[in-house]
């Protein structure tokens, strides 16, 4: 496609389930980041691809989140025993490389936990 | 732990007025810079990136300059519209690091 693609745009699951998130970059873009933002605040970095491998995995807030690449190009954000805190709109991200390259980003899934 | 301010806030000025939106870094240390605008329940929109090479870059009536000394960037809208009302985030990364880190905003409010 020609734009960094999301779904589901919204997403609502009651605590203690599990949910993914999916990601398909720009395609030829072989960087990928997953973002936070809540309500007023500006994107918090949470993990990064490069190709396939995790290249950063520090801003995972705790092991209940976990992504993936198989591939290189499609990223699946797992949550897993969600909880009301993790509600925020996740976004993904994708840029040609890490270093001197735009980050062009996704719309965004909405998640909410009730 | 690299830290980004963004003032001010919000900002809201009557349609065709020339402004100024300041980002600062805690860290210099600046890489790449690049500032998006973010409508109400939407995504990130790219408007400039300044790479490690440059210290200015232009889109129409967009001005974004950065100077690495200071770690402060300013993004300049000339004639402003009432189209132009977001938020406007800065971010920036360091050489080694790919992900960006990112102000809070300032909201800008344009008025007809």
């Amino acid at each position: 496609g020609a734009g960094v693609s999301q779904t589901p745009s919204n997403k609502v699951t009651e605590k203690g389930k599990y949910v993914e998130l999916r990601c398909d970059p720009i395609s030829g873009h072989t960087a990928l980041y997953w973002y936070r933002q809540s309500l007023g605040q500006g994107p918090e970095f949470l993990i990064y691809f490069q190709g396939t491998g995790a290249a950063d995995d520090s801003g995972l807030p705790n092991d209940r989140f976990f992504a993936v690449r198989p591939e290189g190009s499609v990223s699946t954000l797992k949550i897993q025993r969600t909880e009301r805190g993790d509600s925020a709109v996740y976004l993904c991200a994708s840029s040609l490389g890490i270093a001197n390259t735009e980050a062009f980003f996704g719309q965004g899934t909405r998640l909410t936990v009730v | 732990k690299q830290e980004v301010t963004q003032i001010p806030a919000a900002l809201s000025v009557p349609e065709g007025e020339n402004l100024v939106l300041n980002c600062s870094f805690t860290d210099s240390a600046i890489y790449n810079l690049q500032w998006f605008r973010q409508d109400p329940g939407k995504g990130l929109t790219s408007l400039l990136l300044i790479q490690s090479s440059q210290r200015e870059q232009t889109s129409g009536r967009l001005n974004a300059s950065l100077d690495k000394s200071s770690g402060r960037s300013t993004l300049y809208i000339a004639a402003s519209q009432p189209g132009d009302s977001a938020t406007y985030l800065c971010a920036g990364n360091g050489g080694s690091q790919g992900n960006l880190i990112f102000g809070k905003g300032t909201k800008l409010s344009v008025k007809p």
